[in-house]
């Protein structure tokens, strides 16, 4: 079946510094998603790309959607302690089809 | 406030019990699904609902069931044939009017075995 390849597994990083993650497929999507999950909750959604080459911002976070349509990233600018948690990616092909998710970037943030 | 719910936050099951696992949702959508998440697994669909009286099996049925007798409720049941039960549940759902419109998660339940 689909898999997405999420990379890094996770990141140590000062506060103050960027941040960037990514997601790889073998196949095509449609529409990329973000999402940031925080200890004993939900995902919530962060940010929603449905065009090839699209780059859309949510405050200090950007994400791209690929050219090829099998690849995002997400930036986080300037990182802050509530940055703190796991950042899935999570693609949907089309029609039919279920929402992929990856296995996500577990981020910690040194104050 | 609009949302979706799910109960209990925490819930234990004993060797042999089927457990039910509660997500109700009143967006008015559509789609509904269930996840389980294990520690550096990601999600993994156990079923999913498109309307109201039919479901279809995700990617880890086995040992599951759900019905969905009404729009806003999709209810889990961890039978005693899922032998590795403990995980952290979560319910989505999605409206499917327009275009595709991504899926809204509820808090979680998180099962574990006594």
């Amino acid at each position: 079946g689909q898999q997405l390849n999420q990379s890094p597994q996770s990141m140590f990083i000062q506060e103050g510094e960027d941040v960037s993650m990514n997601c790889t497929s073998s196949s095509i999507f449609n529409t990329w998603l973000w999402y940031k999950q925080e200890p004993g909750e939900g995902p919530v959604l962060l940010i929603a790309l449905y065009k090839a080459g699209e780059l859309t911002s949510n405050g200090r976070l950007t994400a791209q959607f690929g050219i090829t349509r099998k690849d995002s990233f997400l930036n986080i600018s300037a990182s802050i302690p509530s940055d703190v948690g796991i950042y899935f990616c999570a693609g949907w092909a089309g029609s039919q089809g279920n929402l992929i998710f990856g296995k996500g970037t577990k981020l910690s943030v040194k104050p | 406030d609009g949302g979706i719910t799910q109960s209990p936050k925490y819930l234990f099951r004993k060797e042999g019990q089927n457990v039910t696992l509660s997500c109700e949702q009143n967006l008015n959508h559509d789609a509904m699904y269930w996840y389980r998440q294990d520690p550096g697994q990601g999600l993994r669909l156990i079923y999913y609902s498109q309307i109201v009286n039919d479901f279809q099996k995700g990617d880890i049925a086995e040992g599951y069931s759900v019905s969905r007798e009404k729009k806003e409720s999709f209810p889990l049941t961890v039978t005693s044939a899922q032998k590795n039960p403990t995980a952290f549940y979560l319910c989505a759902s999605r409206t499917k009017r327009g275009t595709y419109q991504p899926q809204h998660f509820g808090d979680g339940t998180r099962l574990s075995i006594l």
